[in-house]
């Protein structure tokens, strides 16, 4: 069964504009964590955030923040004031402590396309 | 320089060819993985390893193998290459924390 599932394979946004990226997750753990990356043109996995199951706050960084809804299994990504490097691919994934061995499991990701 | 580095960055081989990618890393990290990625169907996991004597298969082990030669370096091996291996590989590291994976650059393989 899909562990990860993004609905959105491509979405266009202008710039200056916020986008969501919708992530949902299957999973019977209480605890475990979730990942947003990105992926530009040039094909490197960039880090973007982090949400622990346990946190009670939704994750920030910068202009990335995660809205983390628990009880819907929902981890959507929120870009604000897009911009053009922006433009990529981004992958949501999890972690799931059940088994100790950390895997993470990856959507098959949106590509976000910003335009002028 | 990268704290996760693979080489080689691009590789044509021929079907039939033994090929190996290598993974190395300067994070102090004991665990690291290699992952595929294919159009569409987002990284999968292939081999993944938490030391040097220890080795688990993901969930698309077949047609690969891997060697952790010391904690820094992780190799995948593709004994006999096939077409349908062609794809972007990722080898990761993360830390007992796992609150982030570290990727590589990424090898591009193409398999003629």
């Amino acid at each position: 069964a899909q562990k990860i599932t993004q609905t959105q394979p491509g979405m266009f946004v202008q710039e200056k504009e916020a986008v969501t990226l919708d992530c949902t997750y299957d999973t019977s753990d209480q605890s475990y964590g979730l990942f947003w990356y990105k992926q530009p043109s040039s094909g490197e996995m960039i880090f973007l955030i982090y949400q622990g199951s346990y946190d009670e706050q939704n994750a920030t960084e910068g202009r990335y923040s995660l809205n983390f809804q628990k009880a819907r299994k929902s981890a959507n990504l929120v870009i604000s004031a897009s911009q053009l490097g922006d433009s990529a691919m981004y992958f949501c994934a999890m972690r799931e402590v059940r088994s100790n061995d950390y895997k993470l499991s990856f959507g098959a990701g949106t590509t976000v396309t910003v335009r002028a | 320089d990268a704290d996760v580095t693979q080489t080689p960055r691009n590789r044509i081989t021929k079907t039939g060819k033994r090929i190996m990618l290598e993974c190395s890393q300067t994070k102090g990290h004991d665990r690291m993985y290699w992952y595929r990625q294919d159009p569409g169907l987002g990284l999968r996991l292939i081999y993944y390893s938490f030391d040097v004597k220890d080795i688990n298969k993901g969930e698309i082990s077949d047609g690969y193998s891997v060697s952790r030669q010391a904690q820094a370096k992780f190799s995948l091996s593709l004994e006999s290459a096939i077409p349908n291996q062609t794809a972007l590989y990722f080898c990761a590291t993360s830390d007992q924390l796992n609150t982030e994976a570290f990727f590589g650059q990424g090898t591009r393989l193409t398999v003629v």
